[in-house]
């Protein structure tokens, strides 16, 4: 599976929008992109993936570059709740596992 | 959404004994689940891929023999450590995939303390 590399922390005032970039310049054509969350002591939570077309969901939305060398989760309106480490991962579909990388920790503040 | 679930949520034991960690998939079946092993303020790493009626496949470093693993059910798998000594202690979580895209559903992770 391809690497990504993340920036290791992030700050975000509450009420704005979190922009966490990812890049994955090693993509292979049938990998796709995964973003995933950890609040602390907690299991991880899905939040969204794509391919190659720009997605959306109730939690957040997934920008890959047209290259799709890399990609950024955006968070439009962070609260506190969303304080959590942010992992992007790449892979292919099919019943595997997840590869974490070291992922951002994201703080939301007042 | 799908519920993975793992029991217990903490365990504390004593150097020596063994403890197992359940993980069961609520509301789906599945096939294959997946290990992981999280220390303090590290990332998580997968430990093993448990195939329901097969041997588990073990990551390279981590002794089949003293993390045991039995997926008996297409709901259940079972994750034992032997002879748990204090470097074993972790948060231990396990994922399922359910649906066309196989997204991983997590559970909820088991710290475990060896004294």
């Amino acid at each position: 599976d391809a690497k990504t590399t993340q920036p290791p922390s992030m700050d975000c005032a509450e009420g704005r929008a979190a922009n966490l970039p990812c890049n994955h310049s090693t993509i292979s054509g049938n990998e796709y992109v995964y973003w995933y969350r950890q609040i602390h002591s907690q299991g991880p939570q899905y939040i969204i993936h794509g391919l190659k077309n720009n997605e959306t969901n109730e939690m957040a939305s997934l920008i890959i570059t047209e290259d799709r060398k890399s990609s950024t989760l955006i968070l439009p309106h962070a609260t506190l709740r969303d304080t959590a480490v942010y992992y992007c991962i790449v892979r292919v579909l099919g019943n595997n596992d997840m590869r974490f990388g070291a992922g951002t920790r994201l703080t939301v503040k007042p | 959404g799908a519920v993975v679930s793992q029991h217990p949520s903490w365990v504390i034991c004593k150097s020596g004994t063994s403890v197992k960690i359940e993980c069961r998939s609520l509301d789906f079946q599945a096939t294959t689940m997946f290990w992981y092993r999280q220390f303090p303020k590290q990332s998580l790493m997968l430990m093993a891929t448990s195939n329901e009626g097969s041997k588990a496949t073990y990551e390279q470093g981590v002794e089949k023999d003293k993390f045991l693993i039995n997926h008996a059910s297409l709901t259940l798998s079972t994750l034992t450590v032997t002879s748990a000594h204090p470097e074993d202690s972790s948060f231990y979580i396990c994922s399922a995939g359910q649906g066309a895209d196989y997204e991983q559903y997590f559970g909820p992770g088991t710290r475990l303390t060896v004294t």
